[in-house]
């Protein structure tokens, strides 16, 4: 399977716990995400790499937050002290170097749903 | 602020019932509009993208257009297999170098 893999699928944990979940974009793509979406919701922005460089967090990604892309390959996301408001399904995407003038889509993985208890 | 707003919410049709979504938005500068189709637990599969108003695109029984304010997703003749969420997003030129934003989604139930 060449497209982009997330693990694990599924995480329950108790408040106040740290979690820490894994991307593997496609191996091509030098570009990676990272979304929130919640039921009824669509994705919302969290985090993007630009190889191993953090280049932009959102607002949304508070201190408990923390990102990381070593070597440019995988990335994790770490949120330490959950909270039941950090439940939610945690998706990754890539997308390739884009050519001048054209947006490249971001191709997504199949998500990571967080239950916090 | 950048805004994208889907509707309908839900959207129930017969097997070969056509019909449209819409997706509204307001960006500062539009440099790319997408659609993607999400199913149940899996993530969003990317459809279109469109860049310039008057433009159109088709996939199988998906047509996708765009006006200086909004988009249309037309889908004919449907069948269950495209009963999915359809989320739009938008890309502005003023964002950041990927940041796109996502509307919530318009749930589309196609019964046989």
């Amino acid at each position: 399977d060449t497209g982009v893999s997330q693990n694990p699928r599924h995480k329950i944990t108790k408040r106040g716990q740290n979690v820490t979940f894994r991307c593997d974009p496609i191996s091509e793509h030098n570009r990676l995400y990272w979304y929130r979406q919640t039921l009824g919701q669509g994705p919302e922005f969290l985090t993007y790499f630009q190889n191993e460089a953090q280049l932009e967090k959102s607002r949304l990604l508070s201190d408990r937050f923390s990102a990381e892309r070593p070597k440019g390959s995988f990335s994790t996301l770490e949120i330490q002290r959950t909270e039941q408001g950090d439940s939610a399904m945690y998706l990754c995407a890539s997308s390739p170097k884009p050519l001048t003038g054209v947006l490249n889509e971001q191709f997504f993985g199949p998500g990571t749903r967080l239950t916090v208890l | 602020e950048d805004q994208v707003t889907q509707s309908p919410e839900a959207l129930r049709l017969q097997e070969g019932e056509s019909s449209s979504l819409n997706c509204s938005y307001t960006v500062s500068g539009l440099r790319g509009l997408f659609w993607y189709r999400q199913d149940p637990g899996k993530g969003p599969e990317f459809l279109f993208t469109l860049y310039s108003a008057g433009e159109e695109k088709e996939k199988e029984r998906l047509k996708a257009t765009l006006t200086k304010k909004e988009s249309f997703l037309h889908i004919t003749a449907p069948k269950p297999e495209d009963s999915a969420t359809y989320l739009c997003a938008v890309r502005s030129g003023y964002s950041s170098a990927s940041k796109i934003i996502f509307g919530s989604g318009t749930r589309l139930s196609i019964r046989p």
